[in-house]
């Protein structure tokens, strides 16, 4: 029943190496969020799909590539991962743009390469 | 170029008592305000909201203060109870289709017996 679900919820991984984080969402919401939380705990926006088409995309390096296959997923693909890279990740998604409620947060992929 | 912060990283309440969270933020053009309570290994959950249009919006114990002259919100929970020990993270908006959430680097709440 989780509304929005992330998968893995760890995941550790070798430099160099290529990963991929899922995301669904069973609320109906339009929009789907990415964001990273550093190991100074800001939380960043990474990129923004409204009904399946990319809206935000801030300043990421294109090693990183979302996918939205329909509006209740949105998945994200790391090519070439960097120690840098170690984070924790949040799937969010909206109806619109968030208005009085916001957004509705995944748990989070805590991803650590090594 | 933090466009919100929040200066105190924590912050130590009795319980019962009230715990009064401060969030200052720098982009004008900001005109929606939200509190999200994250807990240990889950994500950020909404807590209340605020447009810039009020200057007070209420929510049972937690009841948000805007003073745009100031750029500066704060959050008061009364009376503040165990279970609201977290990271509260104050976010702000600018209201479209493409808008984005910006993040203060959060405070965290204990709150003691």
């Amino acid at each position: 029943d989780t509304a929005v679900s992330q998968t893995p919820k760890y995941l550790v991984t070798q430099m160099g190496n290529d990963k991929s984080i899922k995301c669904e969402q069973n609320l109906g919401h339009d929009t789907m969020y990415w964001y990273k939380q550093d190991s100074k705990k800001f939380l960043k926006i990474m990129f923004s799909y409204n009904n399946k088409e990319l809206i935000i995309n801030e300043t990421v390096p294109n090693r990183f590539s979302p996918k939205s296959p329909d509006k209740a997923h949105l998945n994200l693909h790391i090519n070439s991962l960097e120690l840098g890279d170690s984070a924790v990740y949040f799937c969010a998604s909206s109806q619109g743009g968030g208005g009085s409620y916001g957004y509705t947060f995944g748990s989070g992929t805590r991803l650590t390469v090594v | 170029d933090q466009q919100v912060k929040q200066n105190s990283p924590s912050l130590s309440v009795q319980e019962g008592r009230i715990s009064i969270l401060n969030c200052d933020y720098t982009n004008s053009m900001f005109d929606y305000f939200l509190w999200y309570k994250k807990y240990p290994a889950e994500g950020p959950t909404f807590l209340i909201s605020i447009s810039s249009i009020k200057d007070k919006n209420e929510d049972g114990r937690f009841t948000v203060f805007l003073n745009k002259s100031a750029k500066h919100l704060s959050l008061h929970i009364v009376p503040s109870q165990p279970g609201d020990s977290a990271v509260y993270f104050c976010a702000a908006s600018v209201t479209g289709t493409a808008s984005k959430l910006t993040f203060g680097t959060g405070t965290r709440l204990q709150v003691t017996l």
